[in-house]
């Protein structure tokens, strides 16, 4: 099956600090990653939706120069949190969609997740 | 306005039994639909799925019914196992675009 990883699984920083969550696609190639975070017992909200070789798309209330999103392959995408806050912290999980038409048109497969502990 | 919903925040069942959790939508253009699990601190997990020109979609113990005209669908797990204790999400989305999450549902099976 499609398989998503992230790196790191867990990070601490400093308030003021950025910090790079990678997301790859391993054995699929992702033309499409989505970037969720999760707060506690609540829903995923979408973040950003980025195709390769594009701009992101960020959503509503989402500060884009804050959460820096680059999809420079059909493998990679990362998310840099800029000059990190303590309500920066929460679970951040990337997904991924394969090239259509495929098995996976319409499914996106889910990274294991980053959680983020600014200080 | 939440488009997705699942009104139960939380279901216990007992080992065996039938688990069923539903989940509703207000958008008649969601056409595509997935139930994910998801345990902490884990990234969600899909589980099945199913589109709107079927109104039942099963694999093994899952199986989703979808109800277009109440703009409801449902995941039943038979037989639950203890392993299926997890909190479960229903994402729908129009023509296999951007899916839109419900708040999900914690299962918990009991022994």
């Amino acid at each position: 099956g499609a398989v998503v990883s992230q790196h790191p699984s867990w990070v601490i920083c400093k308030s003021g600090t950025s910090v790079k969550i990678e997301c790859r696609s391993l054995d699929f190639q992702a033309t499409t990653m989505f970037w969720y975070r999760q707060f506690p017992k609540q829903s995923l909200m979408l973040m950003a939706t980025s195709n390769e070789g594009s701009k992101a798309t960020y959503e509503q209330g989402v500060e884009k120069d804050k959460f820096l999103i680059n999809h420079a392959s059909l493998t990679l995408s990362t998310l840099t949190v800029t000059s990190a806050h303590p309500e920066d912290s929460s679970f951040y999980i990337c997904s991924a969609r394969g090239r259509a038409p495929t098995s996976w048109t319409y499914e996106q497969y889910f990274g294991p997740g980053t959680r983020l502990t600014v200080t | 306005d939440q488009q997705v919903k699942q009104n139960s925040p939380s279901l216990s069942v007992q080992e065996g039994r039938i688990s069923i959790l539903n989940c509703d939508y207000t958008n008649s253009m969601f056409d595509y639909f997935l139930w994910y699990k998801k345990y902490p601190a884990e990234g969600p997990t899909f589980l099945i799925s199913i589109s709107s020109i079927k109104d039942k979609n099963e694999d093994g113990r899952f199986t989703v019914f979808l109800n277009k005209s109440a703009k409801h669908l449902s995941l039943h797990i038979v037989p639950s196992q203890p392993g299926d204790s997890a909190v479960y999400f229903c994402a729908a989305s129009a023509g296999g675009q951007n899916f839109v999450f419900g708040p999900g549902t914690r299962l918990s099976v009991l022994p």
